[in-house]
């Protein structure tokens, strides 16, 4: 089956600065990727998301950049924020035979901390 | 619209008991997936559900069962618990079709066993 293995497992920053938290899968299948992120309590929260089919997505302050060769893809947060403190993770999904994308396998998270 | 409800949210069982949790997807969502969340482990996928049937497994012993309802609701239901079945458990809903992939989380049902 699929294996998600996600790095660092704990990310410190400076506000203002840039975080990169990245992420390797196996299954060569597998061509949905979306990162969640979750604050102390809370449910995962979906903040970006990338098919198999594009290299780059951007959406305001995040990016997310997919390697489909070397099977690792990567989340860019710029101008990081206090607010940005969460644990961040990763997924994998694949509907190769039809299936759906129902199965996430996630990896381990990061836990990012932006100090003021 | 609302999102992903969980019922109930905080649990605590004894071993040996039995356990059903309840997932209410977002309006129009016909696939439920259930997670369990443990700091040891992290995520771990548990099954899917998609208009009554169960569409993906993963790796969980066969005291873990799911179903789901035809206005989508999905119950788990963990029987003989064990200590290390203490978890957040969380469900996350989608529309299930083809070219459709968000997943929404709901808030999670935080089980204790002792």
């Amino acid at each position: 089956g699929e294996n998600v293995e996600q790095h660092p497992s704990t990310l410190s920053v400076q506000e203002g600065d840039s975080a990169v938290i990245k992420c390797t899968y196996s299954d060569s299948a597998s061509n949905y990727f979306p990162w969640y992120k979750q604050e102390l309590g809370k449910r995962p929260q979906l903040i970006i998301d990338i098919r198999s089919n594009v290299g780059e997505k951007k959406d305001q302050r995040i990016a997310v950049t997919l390697n489909k060769t070397a099977k690792h893809f990567s989340l860019h947060i710029t101008e990081t924020q206090p607010e940005d403190s969460a644990v961040y993770f990763c997924a994998a999904a694949s509907n190769a035979g039809g299936t759906s994308y129902g199965k996430l396998t996630f990896g381990q998270g990061t836990i990012l901390t932006v100090h003021p | 619209k609302a999102g992903v409800t969980q019922t109930p949210r905080y649990l605590i069982k004894t071993r040996g008991q039995q356990v059903t949790l309840s997932c209410s997807p977002i309006s129009g969502h016909r696939s439920v997936s259930w997670y369990q969340q443990t700091p040891g482990q992290g995520l771990q996928f548990l099954f899917e559900y998609f208009s009554e049937t169960q569409r993906n497994k993963g790796n969980f012993p066969g005291r873990f069962s799911g179903r789901q309802f035809s206005n989508s609701r999905s119950e788990m239901n963990v029987s003989t618990l064990e200590l290390g079945d203490s978890a957040l458990y969380l469900c996350a809903s989608s529309p299930g079709l083809a070219g459709t992939y968000e997943q929404y989380f709901g808030p999670g049902t935080r089980l204790t066993v002792t």
